[in-house]
């Protein structure tokens, strides 16, 4: 099983819609998960920190299942802009470990 | 301004010519690290350092080399560059602590023909 895993989509979606990520990680010693958007082969930037059980920040969500062992971004009301790539990434000390990244289109 | 700074941004290059690829860091942060980005492969891991001459293989080390005398810097070596070395590279740098954000460089596209 990979360390990290995601869906690659892509996931197509119209604008205003609802739509969800999920990371699946292996590490169960894994304390603390981030989300980071990566824009057209651009430098990832960090979207989202999740510490606990989850984390809200406008129209995203981020939530964190431990006894599953996954993470999942919610993003409400797709804006245009919102279209990239969502990478999950998993800290484990000495590394950071991406998930394969789920790229994301919102449409008209 | 904190910053990741990664130059070349762009270099093409031809099989077996060494080349190096700078990393600096102004933040005063402990770990930095390496990645490739291919199509459908994701960011692997190249190489990462927790500290000062400490330095640890990631998920695809073979090729190349780095090392870490200053706190700053973190430049990746290419001995002799092969065309399956043709990649996106970025350099991260963070603080120690697990809860820590990572910061990356813009990326070098390298091309060896």
């Amino acid at each position: 099983r990979k360390e990290v895993e995601q869906d690659p989509g892509p996931f197509n979606v119209p604008e205003g819609a609802t739509v969800a990520f999920n990371c699946t990680y292996s590490n169960s010693a894994s304390q603390s998960f981030f989300w980071y958007r990566q824009d057209c082969r651009k430098e990832p930037k960090l979207l989202m920190s999740v510490y606990s059980s989850g984390n809200e920040d406008g129209r995203f969500t981020a939530q964190l299942n431990r006894a599953s062992q996954y993470i999942s971004l919610l993003i409400r009301d797709s804006k245009l802009s919102d279209s990239a790539t969502y990478l999950c990434v998993v800290p484990p000390p000495g590394k950071l470990i991406f998930g394969q990244g789920t790229e994301l289109s919102v449409k008209p | 301004e904190a910053q990741v700074t990664q130059n070349p941004r762009y270099l093409i290059t031809v099989t077996g010519k060494k080349l190096t690829v700078t990393c600096s860091q102004n933040m005063n942060h402990e770990y930095m690290s390496w990645y490739r980005q291919d199509p459908g492969l994701g960011l692997r891991q190249i190489y990462y350092s927790m500290n000062v001459e400490v330095t640890d293989k990631g998920d695809v080390p073979e090729g190349y080399k780095v090392s870490r005398k200053e706190k700053r810097n973190f430049p990746l070596i290419l001995e002799s560059p092969s065309p399956n070395q043709t990649s996106l590279y970025f350099c991260a740098s963070r603080y120690r602590g697990m809860n820590t954000e990572a910061f990356f460089g813009q990326g070098t596209r390298l091309t060896v023909v």
